[in-house]
């Protein structure tokens, strides 16, 4: 398996300006986890999905972003309108959970590091 | 609530040192614990897990970790750094209220020197 593929690796935008983050998780897990990743707050779950469905998104910092898992294999996470301190890292994950088998285990994209200008 | 603490959030060591990195805990309930490893400009990758079998969790690349109850503690260790080691390491623990997610901390950044 090719393991979690993200897109863009790196993009670069102005203010203001919506943002389209990628995501295809592994073929036959059913979770997909939305995380952000900067120097001051570290490493933060921003929402996650089971079956397609969005659980948690608690941690979307505000209305300007928004995720959506339209099939098993992909998911979108849009800024709109973007601004600077929107710049990280941000990390698609996704595992394979059951009652036997916990969905803990996540495989971590590579990414897409985030510019606002 | 769970939550994790990482002591120290940068480790030097020589090639060939024992390494340590601290981890420690606060759970309500028995916690399951992890730790993942992000190389330069990668993802994370899990390290080894502890999901209340033995005690004592062997991970890859050498690692390891003992759960302590009594010490609340998940720290994870090396006998011998290599210089390939040089990482950021994090410790998680799952919201056993909710294991779908896990609760990072804020991460250990290992360097390893010739």
């Amino acid at each position: 398996d090719a393991g979690v593929i993200q897109s863009p690796r790196h993009e670069v935008t102005e203010m203001g300006q919506e943002v389209t983050l990628r995501c295809k998780p592994i073929s036959g897990h059913d979770y997909l986890f939305w995380y952000r990743q900067t120097m001051m707050r570290g490493l933060e779950l921003l929402i996650y999905f089971n079956n397609n469905v969005p659980i948690d998104d608690s941690g979307m910092p505000e209305d300007r972003f928004s995720a959506k898992m339209p099939n098993a294999s992909f998911s979108t996470l849009k800024i709109q309108p973007s601004e600077p301190r929107d710049s990280a890292v941000y990390f698609c994950a996704s595992s394979l959970g059951d009652y036997l088998r916990p969905s803990y285990e996540q495989y971590f994209g590579p990414g897409t590091r985030l510019t606002v200008t | 609530a769970q939550s994790v603490t990482q002591l120290g959030s940068h480790v030097s060591v020589s090639e060939g040192a024992l390494v340590l990195l601290r981890c420690n805990y606060s759970s309500s309930v028995p916690p399951y614990l992890f730790w993942y490893v992000q190389y330069p400009n990668q993802g994370l990758q899990l390290l080894l897990k502890y999901t209340s079998a033995a005690t004592l969790v062997k991970g890859i690349n050498g690692f390891e970790a003992e759960f302590k109850k009594s010490e609340t503690s998940f720290h994870l260790t090396k006998p011998s750094a290599h210089m390939s080691d040089a990482a950021e390491y994090f410790c998680a623990v799952s919201d056993r209220a909710n294991t779908d997610k896990l609760i990072f901390g804020t991460g250990t950044r290992l360097q390893v020197f010739p």
